[in-house]
């Protein structure tokens, strides 16, 4: 079975730019999370759905940063403008939700961005 | 706000010797799971925790899930280098949420 896929895996960008990054859970999974991982802050929660919806988006760091889920199979996280800042590996991660927090989460293989 | 704190934050080891990490949390947890990442790679779900006091194995891993649920550690026994990569912590930041609140994680180099 296939894993969660994001994409692109690398991405370097100058400032200013708009930058998006796109993630595919597991079939099956209706719980969906983004997030950010740095040295310095390590990994952080910026946003996770459920059935598409978005539930909690505090870790979204300020307007620059959205995220939709228009469908079961298809996220997308997008930066406007990028700021160097910004640079750090994105992580989208799925689970089964059963409406408690039992469920492991799968993580995609990382989107490293880097911000010039 | 509720915070997930580890130590150490690295640990090197040579091969053969023992490796514990402890989490800890500052509230209460409804359960705790455990990620290892692999340098340049994703977390991976590991294992998690439920009940108060409970261990869970995995081969040379030993897993616990202290009494009062606000901490947790993992000990890996006879470390090899495939054990190499950091290893966190995750509670949940409330109960009925699928939001995890990871630990600062450790990183273990192990030395052949």
């Amino acid at each position: 079975d296939a894993g969660v896929i994001q994409s692109p895996r690398h991405e370097v960008t100058e400032m200013g730019q708009e930058v998006t990054l796109r993630c595919k859970p597991i079939s099956g999974h209706n719980s969906l999370f983004w997030y950010r991982q740095t040295m310095m802050r390590g990994l952080e929660l910026l946003i996770y759905f459920n059935n598409n919806v978005p539930i909690d988006d505090s870790g979204m760091p300020e307007d620059r940063f959205s995220a939709k889920m228009p469908n079961a199979s298809f996220s997308t996280l997008k930066i406007q403008p990028s700021e160097p800042r910004d640079s750090a590996v994105y992580f989208c991660a799925s689970s089964r939700s059963s409406g408690v927090s039992y469920n492991e989460q799968f993580f995609g293989p990382g989107t490293r961005l880097t911000v010039l | 706000g509720q915070q997930v704190m580890q130590i150490p934050q690295y640990q090197h080891v040579q091969e053969g010797e023992d490796f514990t990490t402890y989490c800890n949390s500052s509230t209460t947890l409804s359960n705790i799971q455990w990620y290892k990442q692999r340098p340049g790679g994703h977390p991976v779900f590991l294992i998690q925790l439920v009940k108060s006091g409970e261990v869970k194995k995995q081969k040379r891993l030993t897993f616990q899930f202290g009494e009062a649920k606000k901490n947790s550690s993992l000990h890996i026994t006879a470390t090899q280098t495939t054990d190499v990569g950091t290893y966190f912590c995750a509670g949940p930041l409330s109960y009925n949420t699928d939001k995890l609140i990871f630990g600062t994680g450790t990183r273990l180099q192990v030395f052949p």
